[in-house]
């Protein structure tokens, strides 16, 4: 089976980074994603890796290292409006998508 | 912009009752996706679909079943609600190599 380890939630000031940590154990694994949710709100895409390294997107990055099934969101600049879950997902064969259990991120003024 | 349409933001039903939840998506997506969510446990998959009248058993897939027998539209059925199928029910379609997207999600409570 499959499974993913995040920490449940995390808490920073505006204007700090902050690094949410994902590991998995999967089969068949071809990439990790990166979801943002907010209250009452739909997932929404961020970030996509298939191969190791890093993604940058914005003030957002993603990384992954495929040889330690690890990979990590690291959020720069932080604003209020980051307040929001995020979750971490794998693609596996058969073109499933296994979420992990999320981290509520809790940006503080 | 892709399109996934979930026919109720908010249901409530009883217990056996028998419960349709409808997706709709607009982009022609092969892959559409059924999840539930709950608190610490993420989003768990339920049931996914490939192609027309093609389905796939997800990780919980006990007491539902689904239906997609046209390529925009993929139903989830609650055989006989139970109060543990009290949850929030996403609806995701995924084109090619491209990421899902979601829907608004229904927030299903069983009494």
């Amino acid at each position: 089976g499959q499974s993913l380890e995040q920490p449940s939630e995390v808490t920073a000031v505006e204007g700090a980074i902050v690094q949410i940590n994902c590991t998995y154990q999967t089969s068949g694994f071809y990439g990790l994603s990166w979801y943002q949710q907010h209250d009452g709100g739909a997932p929404t895409f961020l970030s996509y890796n298939a191969l190791d390294g890093l993604e940058e997107t914005g003030r957002f990055s993603s990384f992954l290292s495929r040889s330690d099934s690890y990979g990590y969101l690291l959020l720069q600049e932080l604003q209020m409006k980051d307040s929001a879950s995020y979750f971490c997902a794998v693609y596996n064969a058969g073109n499933m998508l296994t979420f992990g259990g999320g981290t509520r991120l809790m940006v503080k003024p | 912009d892709v399109k996934v349409t979930q026919s109720s933001r908010y249901l409530v039903k009883r217990t056996g009752e028998k419960v349709f939840l409808e997706c709709v998506q607009d982009m022609d997506h092969e892959n559409m996706f059924w999840y539930r969510q709950d608190p610490g446990l993420g989003l768990r998959l339920i049931y996914f679909s490939y192609d027309v009248k093609m389905k796939e058993k997800g990780d919980i897939p006990e007491g539902y079943s689904v239906s997609r027998e046209k390529k925009e539209r993929f139903s989830l059925i609650l055989e006989s609600a139970s109060t543990n199928q009290t949850s929030m029910y996403l609806c995701a379609s995924r084109g090619g190599d491209q990421p899902p997207h979601f829907g608004d999600g229904t927030r299903l409570s069983i009494l």
